[in-house]
């Protein structure tokens, strides 16, 4: 398996721009989740899905966020409109019920 | 509520030294308890975990991990540290009493000096 796949891994946009990152996840892993980095913040978990319905999204900043999985292999997070502290890496990461998370290489988000 | 701790920033450990990485948490139920390893510009990388049966759990690169109930701990461990172990080091629990969500620590940086 290629593990979780996500895109694009660098994003560099402007303030009030729409940006939206992809993850493709482990194929038969029925938990999906998203996560976003920084330095002072460490790892925050933004939303989680279970079979592709959105069990936990308190985590997400606020409206400008939105996340969906429209099927078992493919997830979405947009964020609209950006703003610069939004700059972060988000994680995409992956797996079975009782297993562990299986994380992809991160997308850099860089907004100016 | 879960939560992880990981009282200590940053842990520095001469090459060939045996090296610790602590780790506690909190959970109200039964915990399934995991760590990682984050290498600069890359995602996280999963070393071991706990679920249950023996305290002792061993995962990859050499490292291991006991698993404390009665200090609620889970320090990470390897007998001999090597240069190429320095990287950053998340706890993480996952609590089945309280929905699927993995809870991380804030994370250890470890050095290991030549």
């Amino acid at each position: 398996d290629a593990g979780v796949i996500q895109s694009p891994r660098h994003e560099v946009t402007e303030m009030g721009q729409e940006v939206t990152l992809r993850c493709k996840p482990i194929s038969g892993h029925d938990y999906l989740f998203w996560y976003r980095q920084t330095m002072m913040r460490g790892l925050e978990l933004l939303i989680y899905f279970n079979n592709n319905v959105p069990i936990d999204d308190s985590g997400m900043p606020e409206d400008r966020f939105s996340a969906k999985m429209p099927n078992a292999s493919f997830s979405t997070l947009k964020i609209q409109p950006s703003e610069p502290r939004d700059s972060a890496v988000y994680f995409c990461a992956s797996s079975l019920y009782t297993g562990e998370l299986f994380f992809g290489e991160g997308s850099r988000l860089t907004v100016l | 509520a879960q939560s992880v701790a990981q009282p200590e920033d940053q842990v520095n450990v001469a090459e060939g030294n045996p090296l610790t990485v602590k780790c506690t948490y909190s959970v109200s139920g039964n915990p399934y308890l995991f760590w990682y390893v984050q290498y600069p510009n890359r995602g996280l990388q999963f070393l071991l975990k706990y679920i249950t049966g023996d305290n002792l759990v061993k995962g990859s690169y050499g490292f291991e991990a006991e698993f404390n109930k009665s200090q609620t701990s889970f320090h990470l461990k390897k007998p001999s540290a090597l240069v190429s172990d320095s990287a950053l080091y998340f706890c993480a629990v996952r609590d089945h009493n309280y929905g699927q969500n993995f809870v991380f620590g804030p994370g250890t940086r470890l050095s290991v000096l030549p």
